[in-house]
């Protein structure tokens, strides 16, 4: 079968940094896409992977490793904006297979 | 550049009553496009893409259908809604030989009573 897990819930502090991971194991792959999705809004693009290693864009950076399944997404200088659901999606077979998302939640 | 936009953004709707959500897509030509459905808590469950003109695939079985009568526009109908088809509704795109990247519409809040 095909499954992406990510964790339900997280929290952090304004300023701080936080990582969001998500595990994968899909029939293919085609690259692994990071969206921001806030509440009652459509999900927008953030980042998109398909080799190994670290993608910087500004403040979100994202990695993967194909080998290990595994990506993370790393929101440096969190700000109260940034408060939203994270999905993780898998390219297969030209379509994504998406995780369930991860709601980030920022204290002051 | 290229936008989405899909309509009406809310309803409610008693059960058995007929849905329409309308999708269209401006600023490119033969775009893959999909309806989505995102329970609360949810991650995003495809219902239909399509390739081309007249081309849905279905991906769960239910009492929903599309429809792509224009190249550039997808719809999503239902003859009598249930309940469990309240959730809220994505329409997307991507271009055709893209790496699967989807630049999604508005959503649409469906409420089904």
């Amino acid at each position: 079968g095909q499954n992406i897990d990510q964790p339900t819930e997280m929290t952090a502090t304004e300023g701080a940094i936080v990582q969001i991971n998500c595990t994968y194991q899909t029939s293919g792959f085609n690259g692994l896409f990071w969206y921001q999705q806030h509440a009652g809004e459509a999900p927008t693009f953030l980042s998109y992977n398909v080799l190994d290693g670290l993608e910087e864009k500004g403040r979100f950076s994202s990695f993967l490793s194909r080998s290990k399944g595994y990506s993370y997404l790393l929101l440096k200088e969190l700000q109260m904006k940034d408060s939203a659901s994270y999905l993780c999606a898998v390219g297969s077979n030209y379509q994504l297979i998406w995780g369930a998302g991860t709601k980030l939640i920022i204290k002051p | 550049s290229q936008t989405i936009h899909q309509w009406p953004a809310t309803l409610v709707q008693p059960v058995g009553s007929p849905l329409s959500l309308e999708c269209t897509v401006e600023g490119t030509s033969n775009p893959n496009l999909y309806w989505y459905r995102q329970a609360a808590g949810r991650g995003l469950q495809l219902l239909f893409y399509s390739v081309g003109i007249g081309q849905i695939s279905s991906e769960v079985p239910q009492n929903l259908s599309a429809s792509r009568p224009q190249d550039r526009q997808f719809i999503l109908s239902s003859k009598k809604l249930l309940l469990s088809d309240s959730g809220f509704y994505l329409c997307a795109w991507s271009e055709p030989t893209s790496t699967g990247e989807l630049f999604f519409g508005e959503g649409s809040r469906l409420t089904v009573l």
